[in-house]
């Protein structure tokens, strides 16, 4: 059955460092997310893509962040200049279509920042 | 901004037990998911609902629109149900999630 991956599975890193997170969404999706979870909060929401540019993002996603397709399977999330508040659990995720669809998620990252 | 609110926060059940956790929310919504959260920090969709009621196997979610109301159910439970269900909804501001109920169902 098709699935979303995501590497690394645990990245530490300093405070200050740029991070990339990868993720492979299933090949005939059309639309991905990221989403954290800090430790022991609940899921939230980062942002949508679709067709090569964000479609929707919630206010945590700022200049910090950003998202890119550098090529037909991987889905990236780019975390600049990494904050000791960043440390979280970060999922992808996929669907069919659009936000309402069921999304398909990846087993998720944990970031860690020291 | 919508709320999302679930109930029970944490719920412990013996096998076999009927288990009903509800979800309620503040401003329509186009669509809401149920997702299981497994111990290792996994996270498998399990309905997605804009009316009406969905079943898959041993699984039931009902939505009220008007009452902007959710339940989800579980028949004939089992030690492997065990796990963080949460409730997110679809509205005008992307995805937002409720905190999860954290069901234990003891053998």
């Amino acid at each position: 059955e098709p699935e979303v991956t995501q590497t690394p599975s645990h990245q530490v890193t300093q405070m200050g460092q740029e991070v990339i997170l990868r993720c492979v969404p299933i090949s005939n999706h059309l639309y991905f997310y990221w989403y954290r979870q800090i430790l022991g909060q609940k899921v939230e929401f980062l942002v949508s893509f679709y067709n090569n540019e964000i479609s929707e993002k919630s206010e945590i996603f700022d200049d910090q962040f950003s998202v890119e397709r550098p090529d037909g399977s991987n889905f990236t999330l780019k975390i600049r200049s990494t904050k000791l508040e960043d440390s979280a659990m970060y999922f992808c995720a996929s669907s069919e279509w659009g936000l309402a669809a069921e999304q398909y998620f990846g087993p998720g990252t944990r970031l860690t920042v020291t | 901004k919508n709320e999302v609110e679930q109930s029970p926060q944490n719920l412990t059940a013996q096998e076999g037990e009927f288990i009903t956790i509800n979800c309620s929310y503040s401003v329509g919504i186009s669509a809401l998911h149920w997702l299981q959260q497994h111990p290792g920090g996994g996270i498998v969709s399990l309905f997605m609902l804009s009316s009406g009621k969905k079943k898959h196997g041993r699984l039931i979610a009902t939505i009220n629109i008007q009452e902007k109301h959710s339940s989800l159910h579980i028949t004939a439970s089992h030690p492997r149900d065990s796990a963080v269900y949460i409730c997110a909804v679809r509205g005008a501001d992307g995805l937002t999630f409720g905190k999860g109920t954290h069901l234990i169902i003891q053998p």
